[in-house]
């Protein structure tokens, strides 16, 4: 458990489904990140948000819509996805956006199925 | 173009000792993290070196090299529970976290 949960766990959506992916944590941090996990692949930054600000995007299609209400909820608001967008979706987060040096705790992701 | 190299699967015997290696070739140097995963878990940290030389933590071992952008995560006295994909992380000049694909670890007993 590293304080840092996801919901839900396994999800299938078919292409012209709307659907959120939700993530809080419990570690008083003040940055969180969404992360995508292919196989084989490197971990892939999305979005990620500063005091529920959002400092970066990197070059993720508008069907993934990303809201940050408070410091410890996080969500990822999905629509019209592609079957290439199946994967495992991670959040995590961090004490301070210090400049990547700072550890990250993971959620054990959501595994995302798009038929 | 920025680059982590980490072996893609490892397999070793309960009780042995297994080195993961990870290279990198980044645009700047901010310190390197390894980061344990099991299968349908969330990554969990291991460690993190910002200079060279080696950090022990229990049957965990880190050594870094800078000038060689080289990295290994050394495992003593392998258990099964070692079984996990090892995820090797640098933080670039920009402060960006550059992340490899993982080495999947095979223990058998």
């Amino acid at each position: 458990e590293t304080g840092v949960t996801q919901t839900p766990r396994h999800l299938v959506m078919g292409m012209t489904n709307k659907k959120s992916l939700k993530c809080e944590q419990h570690l008083g941090h003040n940055a969180m990140y969404w992360y995508k996990q292919s196989a084989k692949k490197p971990l892939e930054l999305m979005f990620v948000y500063n005091f529920k600000e959002q400092t970066e995007n990197n070059s993720v299609p508008s069907r993934f819509s990303p809201e940050c209400p408070n410091s410890s909820h996080l969500f990822l608001h999905l629509h019209t996805l592609q079957p290439e967008d199946s994967a495992l979706y991670l959040c995590a987060s961090s004490q301070e956006l210090a400049g990547g040096t700072d550890t990250q705790y993971f959620g054990p992701g959501t595994r995302l199925t798009v038929l | 173009g920025q680059n982590i190299d980490q072996p893609t699967e490892m397999t070793a015997t309960e009780g042995a000792i297994v080195q993961i290696n990870c290279t990198y070739q980044t645009s700047g140097f901010n310190g390197l993290f390894w980061y344990q995963q099991h299968a349908g878990e969330a990554p969990t940290f291991l460690s993190y070196n910002v200079l060279d030389g080696l950090e022990e933590k229990g049957r965990f071992s880190s050594f870094l090299s800078r000038s060689k952008g080289y990295s290994y995560l050394l495992l003593k006295e392998l258990q099964m529970k070692d079984s996990a994909s090892y995820l090797c992380a640098v933080t670039d000049s920009n402060y960006q976290l550059i992340w490899g694909a993982g080495t999947k670890l095979i223990i058998k007993p």
